[in-house]
């Protein structure tokens, strides 16, 4: 199976901030990785499939990059509405595996 | 509108069975991979299994293999997740959700609102 990472876990940021959270996956997965944020007591949202494509909708201060075996999602200037859960996930491959998640509290 | 809505959840005893249903709208469930997901109480997402859009591939989970099975009745557009052997660790929030191009190497676009499972004593 391939082990999904995320760093951090916790973060603390005000907004306008430039946020940068980091996946790591245990093998080689290309760019098969989509990121989804979640809300207290909702269903995860798609935000980027295939690393850095952003879905309809979201907003264009989400961004995503990288290939391989490590990814990054950026927020470049955090909004009120972003205070979330994000998670990474790879489907590349069955089982399907999503990181840990990354909290993104107020500061 | 494109939706799904799961129903089926409650509390349990750990041994019993449920069954999960997931009713699509808006689109035919039959034309996509669809997925259930699950998430314990404060804790992060877990992929438990998918139905291929012909209904013809089924993956899941090692946790959950033997135990689960997944199903469809195309003629009500509804996708069903049959758990028996409950156990306290499966008790989560049960999403279904579609992938977004109809594959399996595919993202999920739609999510249900979830119906949460309880196995306790």
């Amino acid at each position: 199976d391939i082990q999904m990472t995320q760093s951090p876990s916790t973060l603390s940021a005000s907004v306008g901030d430039r946020v940068t959270i980091t996946c790591r996956a245990s093998q080689n997965i290309g760019a098969w990785l989509a990121w989804y944020q979640q809300k207290p007591g909702k269903a995860p949202e798609l935000l980027i499939s295939k690393a850095s494509t952003l879905e309809n909708a979201v907003p264009l201060r989400f961004s995503g990059s990288g290939s391989g075996t490590e990814f990054t999602l950026t927020i470049s200037s955090l909004q009120p509405d972003d205070f979330a859960t994000y998670y990474c996930q790879q489907y590349t491959s069955y089982p399907i595996t999503f990181g840990p998640g990354t909290k993104v509290d107020i500061k | 509108q494109v939706q799904l809505v799961e129903s089926g959840g409650g509390v349990v005893q750990p041994g019993q069975s449920l069954r999960l249903s997931c009713a699509a709208s808006g689109f035919t469930l039959s034309s996509f991979a669809l997925h259930w997901v699950r998430q314990a109480p404060g804790k992060g997402l877990e992929w438990v299994t998918v139905m291929s859009y012909d209904g013809l591939n089924e993956f899941y989970a090692d946790s959950v293999k033997g135990r689960f099975t997944i199903s469809r009745d195309t003629s009500k557009n509804t996708l069903f997740l049959q758990i028996n052997g409950l156990r306290p660790e499966d008790t989560a929030v049960y999403y279904c959700a579609r992938s977004t191009s109809g594959g399996l190497r595919d993202t999920f676009d739609i999510w249900g609102q979830g119906t949460m499972v309880t196995v306790s004593s």
